[in-house]
């Protein structure tokens, strides 16, 4: 089972530059979401949708966009690159059974931007 | 506004000494609980999860978790650490969006 795949796992890019983060699962999940990781800081979410064609902002959405043309896929994209944007991001994909929710999280990318 | 915290940012534990990580969520909705572990250089890996019934969760690799309604809590514990257990562990609680709300992480070392 593949579940959720991000590409690329590194990825150094120069300030001003865009780039789009893919992330595809294949488990039929409703709700999937991007998370970045810093030091001392957790996960914090920067946007989700709860199905296709639907997406909404997280807790740090500045300098990204989303959007949910698809179910299996959720790309990520940084419109123009800044230093504070070097992170760790890390897509997730979840399904609600009953009241039980359970996240998957991809293998992540590694981002510097210089 | 929902939030999740944990009370130790690194701790540091000899083989064979007992773990118990804290873990405090302000929500009110019904809860889903959750831990998960980050080996160095690894994603993120479910520990255990609470949804209901039984308040103490067992998960993988001899962790198990108690929720504590009256207190909010969900604190992780481990009788006995291993080397192996060298990692990240976050505690995170789901949102009223399906999104998940986590702790900043607690580091844990543990000497050989």
């Amino acid at each position: 089972n593949a579940g959720v795949t991000q590409t690329p796992k590194f990825q150094v890019l120069k300030t001003g530059q865009s780039m789009t983060l893919q992330c595809a699962q294949d488990m039929n999940h409703e709700y999937m979401s991007w998370y970045r990781q810093d030091p001392g800081m957790g996960l914090r979410l920067i946007h989700y949708s709860v199905g296709a064609g639907i997406t909404d902002q997280g807790e740090v959405p500045n300098g990204y966009n989303v959007s949910r043309s698809t179910t299996e896929d959720f790309p990520l994209r940084l419109l123009s690159a800044a230093p504070s944007q070097t992170s760790v991001y890390f897509c997730a994909s979840s399904y609600r059974r009953g009241g039980l929710h359970e996240a998957f999280f991809g293998q992540g990318t590694r981002l510097t931007v210089v | 506004a929902q939030s999740v915290s944990q009370h130790n940012h690194h701790v540091i534990l000899s083989e064979a000494a007992s773990l118990e990580l804290g873990c405090n969520y302000s929500y009110g909705g019904t809860v889903n609980l959750f831990w998960y572990v980050q080996y160095p250089g690894q994603h993120l890996q479910l520990l255990l999860k609470y949804f209901s019934g039984d308040p103490l969760v067992k998960g993988i690799k001899g962790f198990e978790a108690e929720f504590i309604k009256s207190k909010f809590s969900f604190n992780l514990r481990k009788p006995s650490v291993q080397w192996s257990d060298t990692a990240e562990y976050f505690c995170a609680v789901k949102g009223s969006q399906g999104n998940l709300i986590f702790g900043k992480g607690t580091k844990l070392s543990v000497k050989p």
